[in-house]
């Protein structure tokens, strides 16, 4: 159980064009779900919080015209980068978080972009 | 503000060495979970274990081992006799009883040699 999806898995795309990645909590509802990216031996950094049927919480720094989520369902969130430039390329990895129990964090295997 | 601390940013170990991965956290939260994870180079995270505050207990499994120590606000695992397929890079997090605020540490990369 608790399993989560993203979609692609990887991701090559050209400079000024747009990108979405998908995160699905595949068998558990999840109301809130989290975007981190990771940069080449970096540690993982949390991006935004995503709660469903409200708007997203960005961190420090992240700009949330550029890095749009939506979270439109109990089992589904979206990133999707805007108009990309090379230094967005990065491996970014969302959770979700279950709606029962604890509350603790389930990840997902990560989607590597590159923008040539 | 929670923070993870790893030290160590890198280590090399020949094959059957045990090896111990240091992790030192800050919180101000009287109730948290302490984790590690191991990322392979495929960049999927590997859940290796999650750790209540209100239990010290060192738990074992396997060739894993943890230290989990209030005291000094470590949390360390130590992997015996070390293996090739254990050459990852591992994570210590630290979140609040919630779920919230999940910090990572920076990470050591474990490098085991044959």
């Amino acid at each position: 159980g608790a399993v989560v999806s993203q979609h692609p898995s990887w991701v090559i795309c050209k400079s000024g064009t747009s990108v979405k990645i998908e995160c699905r909590s595949l068998d558990f509802q999840a109301t809130t779900m989290f975007w981190y990216r990771q940069f080449p031996k970096q540690s993982l950094m949390l991006m935004a919080t995503s709660n469903e049927g409200s708007k997203a919480t960005y961190e420090q720094g992240v700009e949330k015209d550029k890095f749009l989520i939506n979270h439109a369902s109990l089992t589904l969130s979206t990133l999707t980068v805007t108009s990309a430039h090379p230094e967005d390329s990065s491996f970014y990895i969302c959770s979700a978080r279950s709606v029962e129990g604890p509350g603790e964090q389930y990840f997902g295997p990560g989607t590597r972009l590159t923008v040539t | 503000a929670q923070k993870v601390t790893q030290a160590q940013t890198e280590i090399s170990v020949v094959e059957k060495e045990d090896v111990t991965l240091d992790c030192v956290y800050e919180t101000r939260d009287t109730t948290y979970y302490l984790f590690w994870y191991k990322q392979p180079p495929s960049g999927e995270l590997v859940f290796l274990i999650r750790r209540n505050s209100f239990d010290e207990q060192n738990e074992i499994s396997g060739r894993y081992s943890w230290n989990f120590q209030k005291s000094t606000s470590s949390f360390n695992f130590t992997i015996t006799a070390s293996q090739v397929v254990d050459s990852a890079v591992y994570f210590c997090a630290l979140s609040e009883a919630g779920g919230q605020n999940f910090v990572f540490g920076p990470g050591t990369r474990l490098s085991v040699l044959p």
